[in-house]
C-alpha cells in the first residue's frame, strides 16, 4: 500500500526562527510534490522535486528530495506570520502522470 | 500553468438529493482527477477521469455514489449521489500535465 508520512503535524513557531518538515513516502516516484493550502483555499503549487537530490528554492522555503532515502524536506527559514498554513506533500501513485497519493498534511502557524 | 475552474463553489443540500459538480480546464488535458477533502483532512482520490472511457475509482467509491463524465479533454462533471452529512466536505478537481494543478474546490455542506 502506497503510504506518504509527513512529520510533524503541527508546527507552531516564532517568527525568524527555522525549522524542517519531513517527508517520507513508500512507493518508488521519482517525482515529489509540495503543495500550500490557506483555510478555505484550495491547493497552490510549491515546488515539483523530479530527481534525486533535486533542491529548489522560493524565498523562505526550500525544498530538497532524496529517492533513495524516499525522503523530502521543507526548510522554513526566518518563519514569518505571511508563511502560516498547511503544507502538503504528494506523490504519484503510478508514475509521471497519475494521480497523487497526499501525505496527512502539516498545519504551522507563526507567531510574533 | 492550467486554469481550472469548479462550479459551484459552495452549497447546502439536504440529504437524499444529488449535486452535481461543474469542472473546466482552460486547456486541453489527458487526465483529470476528482479528489474529496473530509473537514481537517488531506486529499482522498475518488477517481480519474480519462475523455472517451469509464472513469477509475478508487478502493470505497463506487460509480453509483459518484458518476463522473469526461465528455471532452477540457470537462468533467462528478455526481454526488444520494447525498447524506458524511458527503459534507470540499471536493477538488485536477489536471496533470507536467505537474499537477487544482480547481478552487466545491465546499458542500449536507443537512
Amino acid at each position: 500500500e502506497l503510504k506518504v508520512e509527513q512529520n510533524p503535524l503541527f508546527l507552531s513557531m516564532q517568527e525568524g526562527k527555522n525549522y524542517t518538515i519531513y517527508c517520507n513516502y513508500s512507493t518508488t516516484s521519482d517525482r515529489l510534490y509540495w503543495y500550500r493550502q490557506d483555510p478555505g483555499k484550495s491547493l497552490e503549487s510549491l515546488f515539483v522535486l523530479l530527481s534525486n537530490g533535486a533542491v529548489k528554492q522560493e524565498g523562505r522555503l526550500m525544498a530538497s528530495l532524496d529517492t533513495k532515502a524516499r525522503l523530502s524536506t521543507l526548510h522554513i527559514t526566518a518563519a514569518v506570520h505571511d508563511l502560516s498554513a498547511t503544507y502538503f506533500c504528494a506523490v504519484d501513485t503510478h508514475g509521471a502522470g497519475t494521480a497523487l497519493i497526499f501525505g496527512k498534511g502539516t498545519t504551522l502557524s507563526v507567531s510574533s | 500553468s492550467a486554469v481550472i475552474s469548479q462550479k459551484p463553489s459552495r452549497d447546502i443540500c439536504q440529504r437524499g438529493t444529488s449535486l452535481t459538480i461543474q469542472c473546466q480546464v482552460d486547456s486541453q488535458v489527458t487526465m483529470m482527477f476528482w479528489y474529496r477533502q473530509q473537514p481537517g483532512q488531506s486529499l482522498t482520490l475518488i477517481a480519474t477521469a480519462n475523455q472517451g472511457s469509464e472513469a477509475t475509482y478508487e478502493s470505497g467509491f463506487v460509480i453509483d455514489k459518484f458518476p463522473i463524465s469526461r465528455p471532452n479533454l477540457t470537462f468533467s462533471t462528478l455526481t454526488v449521489s444520494n447525498m447524506s452529512p458524511e458527503d459534507s466536505s470540499i471536493y477538488l478537481c485536477s489536471s496533470q500535465e507536467g505537474e499537477q494543478f487544482f480547481g478552487p474546490g466545491t465546499r458542500l455542506t449536507v443537512l
